[in-house]
């Protein structure tokens, strides 16, 4: 079965820093797909960041950057200069290739203060 | 694109009433998913589609929930009876396909179900 990990159930970070939102994961199948989802206050989830395990660079959309560390099943998102409105909470998710559907982490809150 | 749209945003409802939630997934996007959010359980898949078609349903109470998808541009999902533990935040999304970057999931709104 696979399993996502997000062991950091708060993070606090100022604005302007840069924070690491932990995820691990737990998969047998040597092809999958790792992703993460950001989900304000207001609920809706938006999509961050996707990085495949074939994939020989880390993923990087604008101040979002992936620390994928194959061997240690570690998929960590990264966001440079914290923004207030970076305020949220961050989804871990995983598809290994067999399947159709994606498997979440329970999530991490992440706060920005001024 | 307008996305995928969800309604209604918001449902209160006794319990033992029947509620119906609707979604509309991005054109052309051939698998559709409704997920349960809680404070407990986190996300949960309940069941999906791949181009109309039921593909897995093992995460939905077969009793009182049901899931359709008539055609490609609507897809509802049935609680009859509802029950106060049915409380929680229903997901749809859409996605264009099973592999790579395509299985990037986007999201509906949600529907807040408060069952009283």
């Amino acid at each position: 079965a696979q399993k996502i990990t997000q062991t950091q159930p708060g993070m606090f970070v100022q604005e302007k820093e840069a924070v690491t939102l932990d995820c691990t994961y737990d998969t047998s199948d040597p092809s999958y797909g790792l992703f993460w989802y950001k989900q304000p206050s207001s609920g809706e989830m938006i999509f961050l960041i996707y990085q495949g395990s074939y994939d020989q660079q880390n993923a990087t959309e604008g101040r979002y950057s992936l620390n994928f560390q194959k061997a240690r099943k570690s998929a960590n998102l990264v966001i440079s200069a914290s923004q207030l409105g970076d305020s949220a909470m961050y989804f871990c998710a995983m598809r290994p290739s067999g399947y159709s559907t994606l498997t979440f982490g329970k999530g991490t809150m992440l706060l920005v203060s001024p | 694109d307008a996305g995928v749209i969800q309604s209604p945003r918001h449902e209160v409802t006794e319990m033992g009433q029947e509620v119906t939630l609707r979604c509309k997934p991005i054109s052309g996007h051939d698998y559709l998913f409704w997920y349960r959010q809680t404070m407990m359980q986190g996300l949960e898949l309940l069941v999906y589609f791949n181009n109309k078609a039921v593909m897995d349903d093992s995460g939905m109470p077969k009793d009182r929930f049901s899931a359709k998808m008539p055609n490609a541009s609507f897809s509802t999902l049935k609680i009859q009876p509802s029950e106060p533990r049915d409380s929680a935040v229903y997901f749809c999304a859409s996605s264009l396909g099973p592999g790579g970057p395509n299985m990037r999931y986007t999201f509906g709104s949600g529907t807040r179900l408060t069952v009283v």
